[in-house]
């Protein structure tokens, strides 16, 4: 099946710095992929969609300076928190749609991101 | 606009009894549907998913869902409970192939 990967799994941060997440389909080609934020105790929310070789659509209330998203292959995209504050931590997932199964997401693992 | 809605953030059962986790959804045409599982601190694995064709699906782990119309619903079975079903599940649905989520259900074993 498909696998999409996400580094780091964790990373702890001091304020005001930028952090780098990367995911990654291990073995199909992902034109489109997804960056969703997770809150403890509550569903999975939205934050934008990335398709490759163009700019992402950000859902309303995200904001695009902060949270930046490359898509620059068809198997990498990455999300560069920005200046980074502890409102801030919170579990991030990215998922990858094969165009061949446009009906389904796989989902990466998570980077748990926590901001001191 | 699509919605889903799960009944019930919290569902306890006893180890080896049915368990039943509800999603009704709304949509205005033929959606597609998926239960996906959530263990602490890891991403989401896919259980099931209903797209066209048999309306009651089989899924990984002796979960099966069944699709039904009339109801807008897509509720997740298992027969018989198990310890390592402990999990978060979310019922989720498509629309213009982003997800839209429920707010998931947090499955209880009791020993």
């Amino acid at each position: 099946g498909a696998v999409v990967s996400q580094h780091p799994s964790r990373v702890i941060c001091k304020s005001g710095t930028s952090v780098k997440i990367e995911c990654r389909s291990l073995d199909f080609q992902a034109t489109t992929m997804f960056w969703y934020r997770q809150f403890p105790k509550q569903s999975l929310m939205l934050m934008a969609t990335s398709n490759e070789g163009s700019k992402a659509t950000y859902e309303q209330g995200v904001e695009k300076d902060k949270f930046l998203i490359n898509h620059a292959s068809l198997t990498l995209s990455t999300l560069t928190v920005t200046s980074a504050h502890p409102e801030d931590s919170s579990f991030y997932i990215c998922s990858a749609r094969d165009p061949d199964l446009v009906s389904e997401q796989f989902f990466g693992p998570g980077t748990r991101l926590t901001v001191l | 606009a699509q919605s889903v809605t799960q009944l019930g953030s919290h569902v306890s059962v006893s180890e080896g009894a049915l368990v039943l986790l509800r999603c009704n959804y709304s949509s205005s045409v033929p959606p597609y549907l998926f239960w996906y599982v959530q263990y602490p601190n890891q991403g989401l694995q896919l259980l099931l998913k209903y797209t066209t064709g048999a309306t009651l699906v089989k899924g990984i782990n002796g979960f099966e869902a069944e699709f039904k119309k009339s109801e807008t619903s897509f509720h997740l079975t298992k027969p018989s409970a198990h310890m390592s079903d402990a999990a978060e599940y979310f019922c989720a649905v498509t629309s213009n192939y982003q997800l839209i989520w429920g707010a998931g259900t947090k499955l209880i074993i009791k020993p």
